[in-house]
């Protein structure tokens, strides 16, 4: 079956640091890729999406590009901020109509 | 919009207690989702309807678990009787869909912190 893996954490990184969070996916076919964040105490929210190899979704100062040829959605900031500290969930969307995510990882940013 | 709506957001409960959490989702949205969240286990889907019917329900862990749509703008999910394996923060989504299909994204609404005691 359809299974997302991703990186575990905690990640702990300063303000301005450079960001990657590794996500890699197994699939039948062409899923879609998602990136949803949950901040504390909160539901997740999309935080940027790609639909078709090679596309890059990009929200936020965020990106992640879609690589069928690794099966990868790397997540990726060139500067962090103490306000994106969160837990981020990498996604896959099949044919099925359901979401499958990763475990999620959370990012911790320092001042 | 209001967003996805769940009530209660905290509950806590002995065992052997009946709990229903409830969810309203977005106005016009046609998929409904519910997820269970915890440490152990991460994000798991539990069940998701279409038009009010439930599609797969596969994901629901045992026979406690019940969930009901009875209609577009409200649905239910129930554990009788709760057990405190059944701590966990509950998600409900929804999400609209074109073509049939879901293009789109879902929507979580906030979540119910369930304590069973």
């Amino acid at each position: 079956g359809d299974s997302v893996t991703q990186m575990e954490g905690p990640v702990t990184l300063s303000e301005e640091a450079f960001l990657t969070i590794n996500c890699t996916y197994t699939a039948t076919g062409y899923p879609s890729l998602f990136w949803y964040v949950q901040y504390p105490g909160e539901g997740l929210q999309l935080l940027l999406k790609a639909t078709k190899a090679d596309d890059k979704g990009s929200n936020k100062g965020f990106e992640a590009t879609y690589r069928k040829e690794t099966t990868s959605f790397h997540l990726e900031k060139g500067s962090v901020q103490v306000s994106d500290s969160a837990v981020y969930f990498c996604a896959l969307r099949s044919a099925g109509n359901m979401l499958t995510f990763g475990g999620g990882t959370r990012l911790m940013v320092k001042p | 919009d209001a967003g996805v709506i769940q009530s209660p957001r905290h509950e806590v409960t002995e065992m052997g207690q009946e709990v229903t959490l409830r969810c309203k989702p977005i106005s016009g949205h046609d998929y409904l989702f519910w997820y269970r969240q915890t440490m152990m286990r991460g994000l798991e889907l539990l069940i998701y309807f279409n038009n009010n019917v439930p599609i797969d329900d596969s994901g629901m862990p045992e026979d406690r678990f019940s969930a009901k749509m009875p209609n577009a703008s409200f649905s239910t999910l129930k554990i009788q009787p709760s057990e405190p394996r059944d701590s966990a923060v509950y998600f409900c989504a929804s999400s609209l869909s074109s073509g049939g299909a879901v293009y789109n994204e879902q929507f979580f609404g906030p979540g119910t912190r369930l304590t069973v005691l």
